[in-house]
């Protein structure tokens, strides 16, 4: 399975951009890179795919390296709703559905 | 719907009693997900469902036993647990194939806590 890296926790002003980053050890060559995010007492919830180039959503833009073995969400303007913890899933082997997540960032908004 | 709707949200058991956690979705999705999720870590993925067939296992012990009656319904039966079984159970559901593009939906979760 892929290794994921990411920080345990992270601080942003509100209306700022915040980058959040993450390193995967091992990839597949055609699946894609996920990222959800937990907020309190609730389930995960989906933020954002992308196979090999940056892709935007009216939630946040993900950049991918070229080597495909990070990635960084980004959310352009964090709210206090943005306080969450962040997870990126690495690419799955390729024709399974073995969605891992990654350790997670604890995005902390200040007002 | 657009949901994935988990009951019961709270549950309380010994470590002999047999109950079981209930997944229900309506969105047409052929894979389903459970994970399991303890305080301050990132879910863990226990089974997942395709085409109402067991597909992946992560080596979870036996006295987890998934079921898939239909397309729509995921149970997970939960027999002689231990105390460090108590956690959030999470349901996912996804559309099938897609080369990993395919989203996942979450449910709120099912909180166990076994005594």
């Amino acid at each position: 399975d892929a290794k994921t890296t990411q920080p345990n926790s992270m601080e942003s002003n509100e209306e700022e951009p915040v980058h959040l980053p993450c390193n995967h050890s091992t990839i597949s060559g055609t699946d894609y890179i996920h990222w959800y995010r937990q907020l309190p007492s609730q389930g995960p919830e989906y933020v954002i795919h992308g196979l090999t180039s940056n892709v935007n959503n009216r939630m946040a833009s993900l950049a991918i390296a070229e080597d495909r073995k990070s990635s960084t969400l980004i959310l352009h303007r964090a709210t206090l709703r943005d306080a969450a913890v962040y997870y990126c899933i690495p690419p799955t082997t390729s024709g399974t559905y073995k969605y891992i997540f990654g350790t997670g960032t604890r995005l902390k908004v200040l007002a | 719907d657009t949901e994935v709707t988990q009951t019961p949200k709270h549950l309380v058991m010994g470590m002999t009693n047999k109950k079981s956690l209930k997944c229900e979705q309506h969105m047409g999705h052929r894979a389903m997900y459970w994970y399991k999720q303890k305080a301050k870590k990132p879910p863990e993925l226990m089974f997942v469902y395709s085409y109402e067939k067991l597909s992946i296992n992560e080596s979870v012990p036996s006295r987890f036993s998934p079921e898939c009656p239909n397309s729509s319904l995921l149970n997970l039966h939960l027999h002689a647990l231990q105390p460090e079984d108590s956690a959030l159970y999470l349901c996912a559901s996804s559309r099938v194939g897609n080369s990993g593009a395919n989203v996942l939906t979450f449910g709120a979760g099912s909180r166990l806590t076994v005594l």
